[in-house]
């Protein structure tokens, strides 16, 4: 009964390459996150779905596109993959915006050779 | 704009002694306020939260931590660290608007010695 599943948990890929990670919360919850966590630890968030709706959008670069197919799925699509692209990705969710918990998912630790 | 500064990117206690991670805070509006834990490994987990209640903030695994408006602060404290205590703890900031988004700290790792 995983709250917030990340698929895969690893993944090595090339430069170049273009890969998906998907993720999936059957906790119910309106909005969803993609945040990268790099090698220093340093957590930041890329972006955010509440109902299926575009709410938040940093400023990555437009090779990384989420995709919520619906609100219990925001899958992360990366093209043309670069080095700088290895860390670690987690997908959350939470109930509503802001500053309701946020539930994290185990991540996703992308490696790129 | 949000931020957190938690000062000290490592911490190292012993056993049953007082665990004090500290977490200096900017914000322009009122802040909610959170600490996180990450588990080597694993996602972040929420330890507790400050959303203008009570000042005095007590979470899981017997965490507390104080808000002090006048000083900007908001640090996570245990009375007596256990070596289950041992991860990565993360201060995050977020205001109290629709669509406002969590600001993390840089985190600071905490060892327990035996």
């Amino acid at each position: 009964d995983t709250a917030v599943s990340q698929t895969p948990k690893y993944l090595v890929t090339q430069m170049g390459n273009d890969k998906s990670i998907k993720c999936e919360q059957n906790l119910g919850h309106d909005t969803m996150y993609w945040y990268k966590q790099d090698s220093k630890k340093f957590l930041k968030i890329m972006f955010s779905y509440n109902n299926k709706e575009l709410i938040i959008n940093e400023t990555v670069p437009n090779r990384f596109s989420p995709k919520s197919p619906d609100k219990a799925h925001l899958n992360l699509h990366i093209n043309s993959l670069e080095l700088g692209d290895s860390a670690v990705y987690f997908c959350a969710s939470s109930q509503d915006e802001g500053t309701y918990e946020q539930y994290f998912g185990p991540g996703t630790r992308l490696t790129v050779t | 704009a949000q931020s957190v500064t938690q000062l000290g990117s490592h911490v190292s206690v012993s056993e049953g002694a007082l665990v004090l991670l500290r977490c200096n805070y900017s914000s322009s509006v009122p802040p909610y306020l959170f600490w996180y834990v990450q588990y080597p490994n694993q996602g972040l987990q929420l330890l507790l939260k400050y959303t203008s209640a009570a000042t005095l903030v007590k979470g899981i695994n017997g965490f507390e931590a104080e808000f002090k408006k006048s000083e900007t602060s908001f640090h996570l404290t245990k009375p007596s660290a256990h070596m289950s205590d041992a991860a990565e703890y993360f201060c995050a900031v977020s205001g109290p608007e629709r669509a406002s988004k969590i600001i993390f700290g840089s985190g600071t790792r905490l060892s327990i010695r035996p």
